[in-house]
């Protein structure tokens, strides 16, 4: 089974804080580490993704930092927002033939006001 | 464009009966995946077709659950009979491949409750 193990399972972050989930993998053929952001009630939606050539790719506030020798890539949120609010989940995936994605457990973050 | 489309968003029913969940993908997204999403065991992969073929089921529970996508804007999930076990919410998506990135969009799924 090829996995992806997160953590924490759930985080607990000030306004204004930085929120900070990490993700290992097995899968060396992963060429794809997308992470998805999902609402109560709604389904996971895309919110940054980073191919294994690059260390670190940042859209706003949120931030993916790719350590591939070590098989490990976080997310970082800078001035985590209530509304930042949600499940997030990373991915691995292999293209090639098979553009399925392998998903972390997910991680419950809230953030107070 | 609407998104991903599916139905019902809620279904009850008794353990024992038919239920078949639907999907409509993004016109011209050429994978369609099913997923399921419990507390437990979190987001998985069912099943997921290629141009309407199925690639990969190897996700699926058991003989109980099948899937079909007859063309290239439709398929269903049929859980029969269900069981209380079967409680979950399922989601489709769909994808296409473009620069190396196969983003998956998902639908707003369909909560499944086998009482």
């Amino acid at each position: 089974q090829q996995q992806v193990k997160q953590s924490p399972q759930s985080l607990i972050v000030q306004k204004g804080g930085i929120s900070i989930i990490n993700c290992a993998y097995e899968n060396t053929a992963f060429d794809y580490f997308p992470w998805y952001q999902q609402f109560p009630g709604k389904g996971p939606a895309l919110l940054i993704a980073i191919r294994p050539d690059v260390s670190e790719k940042k859209e706003g506030r949120f931030t993916i930092s790719f350590n591939k020798s070590a098989k490990q890539f976080s997310l970082h949120i800078m001035d985590s927002q209530p509304g930042d609010s949600a499940t997030y989940f990373c991915a691995g995936g292999r293209g090639g033939s098979n553009y399925k994605l392998t998903f972390g457990k997910g991680t419950l973050l809230t953030v107070n006001p | 464009d609407a998104g991903v489309i599916q139905s019902p968003r809620h279904e009850v029913t008794e353990m024992g009966q038919e239920v078949t969940l639907r999907c409509k993908p993004i016109s011209g997204h050429d994978y369609l995946f099913w997923y399921r999403q419990t507390m437990m065991r979190g987001l998985e992969l069912l099943i997921y077709f290629n141009n309407n073929v199925p690639i990969d089921d190897s996700g699926m529970p058991e003989d109980r659950f099948s899937a079909k996508m007859p063309n290239a804007s439709f398929s269903t999930l049929k859980i029969q009979p269900s069981e209380p076990r079967d409680s979950a919410v399922y989601f489709c998506a769909s994808s296409y491949i473009v620069g190396g990135s196969y983003e998956q969009y998902f639908g707003p799924g369909t909560r499944l409750t086998v009482t």
